[in-house]
């Protein structure tokens, strides 16, 4: 069964507005999340890498200051899109990797994705 | 960013048929991991590999990770209609879980 869960799976939101993604662990500790960007018929972008307890790290050109990204225990980080405009507009990917006994060779599992609309 | 060289782009076959699909990369990755995505959802992982010339089989897909460990391929036997959808190849190095892409393989199965 799905291992990540990400909430909302749509949203619609108006130009101006703020946005929060949130993207949890169900039954592993993460001390590490990634966000993902991706356009229709195009891959995955890495946005960011969150890592429990510190800052994020952003890949080169992600705004941090219009993507925050919290995490702030293990199992649950968050994405704020802020003044979103419809450029934002796109699917917005979680992934989690697992620690400790029994998730120290875990490879990545993904969320189900937020369809961002803004109008 | 850096994405890793994913063939073929698309792929139209009959059900029944197999398919293949592989990745290449010019630098090495330690862990390679094959995604299934379908429309308007995440990845789901198919198939992990973490040693140079490991084969691991997954019901009807099989998957190989390069002994030179810059590629990786996929097969899928006996193709069904439910096999559709964009498959991406993965790998990343160190012990950060820091994911490269594959760019995606579009797979239409015509019954």
């Amino acid at each position: 069964g799905a291992v990540v869960s990400q909430h909302p799976s749509r949203v619609i939101c108006k130009s101006g507005t703020s946005v929060k993604i949130e993207c949890r662990s169900l039954d592993f500790q993460a001390t590490t999340m990634f966000w993902y960007r991706q356009f229709p018929k195009q891959s995955l972008m890495l946005m960011a890498t969150s890592n429990e307890g510190s800052k994020a790290t952003y890949e080169q050109g992600v705004e941090k200051d219009k993507f925050l990204i919290n995490h702030a225990s293990l199992t649950l980080s968050t994405l704020t899109v802020t003044s979103a405009h419809p450029e934002d507009s796109s699917f917005y990917i979680c992934s989690a990797s697992g620690q400790g006994r029994g998730y120290e060779n875990s490879p990545l599992h993904f969320g189900n994705g937020t369809r961002l609309t803004v109008t | 960013g850096q994405q890793l060289n994913q063939s073929p782009q698309s792929m139209f076959i009959q059900e029944g048929e197999d398919v293949s699909m592989n990745c290449t990369s010019s630098s090495i990755f330690n862990t390679w991991l094959w995604y299934k995505q379908d429309p308007g959802e995440g990845p789901v992982l198919l198939i992990a590999l973490y040693k140079a010339g490991e084969l691991t089989s997954n019901g009807r897909l099989t998957a190989q990770f390069g002994i030179t460990r810059k590629d990786s391929f996929l097969n899928i036997s006996a193709s069904i209609p439910s096999d559709v959808g964009i498959y991406f190849c993965a790998g990343y190095r160190g012990s950060n879980y820091k994911l490269t892409f594959g760019k995606g393989t579009l797979l239409t199965v015509n019954p």
